[in-house]
C-alpha cells in the first residue's frame, strides 16, 4: 500500500506563481524526500528532511515537515517553465534497510 | 560519469516470454533497487540490494527474480512475463550513508 498521499493530483499555474504540493503518510518515518521526474524521464532527488526538522530550504524550494499531523508540504517559488514534471514524496521508515514508499505524485504545468 | 543506465529502453513481450532488464552504476554505489512505475501512480519497490551478494524483497516480488551480479551490476529478470507487468522500470541505487537515491532513465515494457 502506499505510504505517501500526494494532493493535489494536478496543478497548473502561471509563470512566476509559487506552486505548493502536499503529502501524507500513514507511519513514523526516518526522514521524507522529494523528487521531480520529467516526462519519459527518470526521478531527480531535490530535498530531503529528516524527522528531527521543521523547514528546510534549498533555492527556490521550500519543504516542511509536521509529523504530527503526518504530512509535508513543497513549496516552488517564483515558477518557471523548466519546473514542469511530476513532483514525488517518499518517505523513508528504515527497517533495517532503506526502502522508500513514493506517492502517487502531483503532475505540475506551468503556463508560460 | 554516467550514472546509473538501463537496458533496453524499451521492449515488447508476448505473454510467457522472458526477459532480463540490465541496471549497471558507475558511482561504487552499494545498495541498488528495482521499481515498476504504472500510469498515475508513485513508484513500488520490487527488489533491492542493500549490498553486493544480498538481494531482498520489496512490495510487489511477484513475477520477477533479481541478481547483483556485482557491486555494479543489478538485474531484474521476468521468467515468465504477463500483461499485469506492463509498465516502466527504473533503477536506482544509493551510497553508503547516504539518504537519497540516484534512477536510471528507466525500461518501458509492453507485455501483449
Amino acid at each position: 500500500s502506499q505510504q505517501g498521499e500526494e494532493d493535489p493530483q494536478a496543478l497548473s499555474i502561471q509563470e512566476g506563481e509559487n506552486a505548493t504540493m502536499n503529502c501524507s503518510y500513514k507511519t513514523s518515518i526516518n526522514n521524507l524526500q522529494w523528487y521531480r521526474q520529467n516526462s519519459g524521464r527518470g526521478l531527480v532527488h531535490l530535498i530531503l528532511i529528516r524527522s528531527n526538522e521543521r523547514e528546510k530550504h534549498s533555492g527556490r524550494l521550500r519543504v516542511t515537515l509536521d509529523t504530527s499531523k503526518k504530512s509535508s508540504s513543497l513549496l516552488i517559488t517564483a515558477s518557471r517553465a523548466a519546473d514542469t514534471a511530476s513532483y514525488f514524496c517518499a518517505t523513508d521508515t528504515w527497517q533495517g534497510a532503506q526502502k522508500l514508499v513514493f506517492g502517487q505524485g502531483t503532475r505540475l504545468t506551468i503556463n508560460p | 560519469n554516467a550514472g546509473v543506465t538501463q537496458t533496453p529502453k524499451f521492449q515488447v513481450l508476448k505473454t510467457g516470454q522472458s526477459m532480463t532488464l540490465q541496471c549497471a552504476q558507475d558511482m561504487n554505489h552499494n545498495s541498488m533497487y528495482w521499481y515498476r512505475q504504472d500510469p498515475g501512480m508513485g513508484l513500488r519497490l520490487i527488489y533491492y540490494s542493500a549490498s553486493e551478494g544480498t538481494t531482498d524483497k520489496g512490495e510487489v516480488p511477484n513475477g520477477y527474480n533479481v541478481s547483483r551480479l556485482n557491486k555494479r551490476e543489478f538485474s531484474l529478470r521476468l521468467e515468465s512475463a504477463a500483461p499485469s507487468q506492463t509498465s516502466v522500470y527504473f533503477c536506482a541505487s544509493r551510497r553508503q550513508g547516504a539518504d537519497e537515491q540516484y534512477f536510471g532513465p528507466g525500461t518501458r515494457l509492453t507485455v501483449t
